[in-house]
């Protein structure tokens, strides 16, 4: 079945460091790729996402490319801030049906 | 515009006692879902459905149950409780094959 693996955390960086999650996945066709985002005590918002090969998506300084080839969608910051610690998940979504499949989730620390 | 609330925020219950888990969302989503979030686990489908009336199983559906009787409400249903489902519970909503909105959650302790 579809399966998405991301690197375990927690990873803690100074602010302005650069921010790399690995994100890679398994699945049959040509699924949409995510990030979701989860601040302490809230839901998942939508960060980024890209739906074919060779997208790159990108939203407040944070960019994923979508790459087939080696099955990819790792996250980059160039310059986190202390605001960017959080969860970080990665998903996959299938054309039918719109169900996600979820990585386990990279916790991210910023320190001052 | 609320977007999508989970009501209630935290509950404790004890192994066996029933509760039920509510959803709504104020967007006219088509589709709404319920995961569970386990630590290192990510999230994991428990049900979800594509309309109002329907529902379907997703990954990890055992000890659930679920209805949709209005298109605004997704009710998630634990019959006898156990400690394993012990976890924090999403709802999300979507329209079709868009963008899921996640609710806030609601953190279930099972004793």
């Amino acid at each position: 079945g579809d399966s998405v693996t991301q690197m375990e955390g927690p990873v803690t960086l100074s602010e302005e460091a650069f921010l790399t999650i690995n994100c890679t996945y398994t699945a049959t066709g040509y699924p949409s790729l995510f990030w979701y985002v989860q601040y302490p005590g809230e839901g998942l918002q939508l960060l980024l996402k890209a739906t074919k090969a060779d997208d790159k998506g990108s939203n407040k300084g944070f960019e994923a490319t979508y790459r087939k080839e080696t099955t990819s969608f790792h996250l980059e910051k160039g310059s986190v801030q202390v605001s960017d610690s959080a969860v970080y998940f990665c998903a996959l979504r299938k054309a039918a049906g719109n169900k996600l499949t979820f990585g386990g989730g990279t916790r991210v620390l910023v320190k001052p | 515009n609320a977007g999508v609330t989970q009501t209630p925020k935290f509950r404790v219950l004890k192994t066996g006692q029933s509760m039920t888990l509510l959803c709504a969302q104020d967007m006219n989503h088509e589709y709404m879902y319920w995961y569970r979030q386990d630590p290192g686990m990510g999230l994991r489908l428990i049900h979800y459905s594509v309309g109002e009336g329907t529902t379907a199983k997703g990954e990890v559906p055992d000890g659930y149950n679920v209805s949709r009787l209005k298109k605004q409400n997704f009710l998630l249903g634990l019959e006898s409780a156990a400690p394993s489902q012990t976890s924090v519970y999403f709802c999300a909503s979507a329209s079709g094959g868009e963008t899921q909105y996640f609710g806030p959650g609601t953190r279930l302790l099972v004793l």
